[in-house]
């Protein structure tokens, strides 16, 4: 089965406020972690990263947190836009596993008017 | 740089048919992998290959073959076309550089076996 899920498959926001958008993994060989936004009709889009030596890492307008212990992963976006509405994908990396990537299902971001 | 290019964006198949996704990076990358995307899931690795000449297996190889006789090229032979290879099919390739694995997608192909 898929060791990367997501605990939300959708979810709608107002326009200007914060998202987050959450991961749950199982492999704890993990060892480096990766967000994509997939907008419709198109390939997916990297996002952000982390290594699993971090905390966390901030980008422009986005953050993820990695809290290895429960196992779990997160995205928060700032004031989200309109122009963030996508799928949005968490994938692992298993350390030795020559950079392939598991994906989740994804979650559905929705960002109203 | 054109990045990752794939064609055709679309294609409509009779079951038993064959046919050749191709996809193209011009970013030199080594890794290159094919993945599948069915409605409403994640992509799954059909296979992925780490230099030419060099191919392994993904997680949802069967029905399908790759092939990497360039750096540059990696493409995907559907042999024998099934309803269940219906799906949108995705080519990345990545460097690994700096230990990044961002994994740089094309547009995809949607293909539909009817």
């Amino acid at each position: 089965g898929e060791s990367v899920g997501l605990h939300l498959p959708t979810l709608s926001v107002q326009e200007g406020d914060n998202s987050i958008i959450n991961c749950a993994y199982s492999n704890s060989a993990s060892d480096y972690f990766i967000w994509y936004k997939q907008e419709s009709g198109k390939g997916p889009q990297f996002i952000i990263d982390i290594r699993s030596n971090m905390d966390k890492r901030q980008g422009q307008r986005v953050t993820v947190l990695l809290n290895k212990t429960v196992k779990h992963l997160s995205l928060q976006i700032a004031a989200t836009q309109p122009g963030d509405s996508a799928v949005y994908f968490c994938a692992e990396n298993m350390r030795g596993s020559q950079g392939n990537l598991i994906f989740g299902k994804g979650t559905k971001l929705s960002v109203k008017p | 740089n054109a990045g990752v290019t794939q064609t055709p964006k679309f294609r409509i198949l009779k079951i038993g048919q064959s046919m050749t996704l191709q996809c193209t990076q011009d970013m030199n990358h080594n890794y290159m992998y094919w993945y599948r995307q069915d409605p409403g899931m994640g992509l799954k690795l059909i296979y992925y290959s780490v230099g030419a000449g060099i191919t392994d297996k993904g997680e949802v190889p069967n029905g399908y073959n790759v092939s990497r006789s360039t750096t540059e090229d990696f493409p995907l032979r559907l042999e024998l076309a099934a309803p269940s290879q219906t799906s949108v099919y995705f080519c990345a390739s990545s460097s690994l550089a700096g230990g990044s694995n961002e994994q740089f997608f094309g547009p995809g192909t949607r293909l539909t076996v009817l």
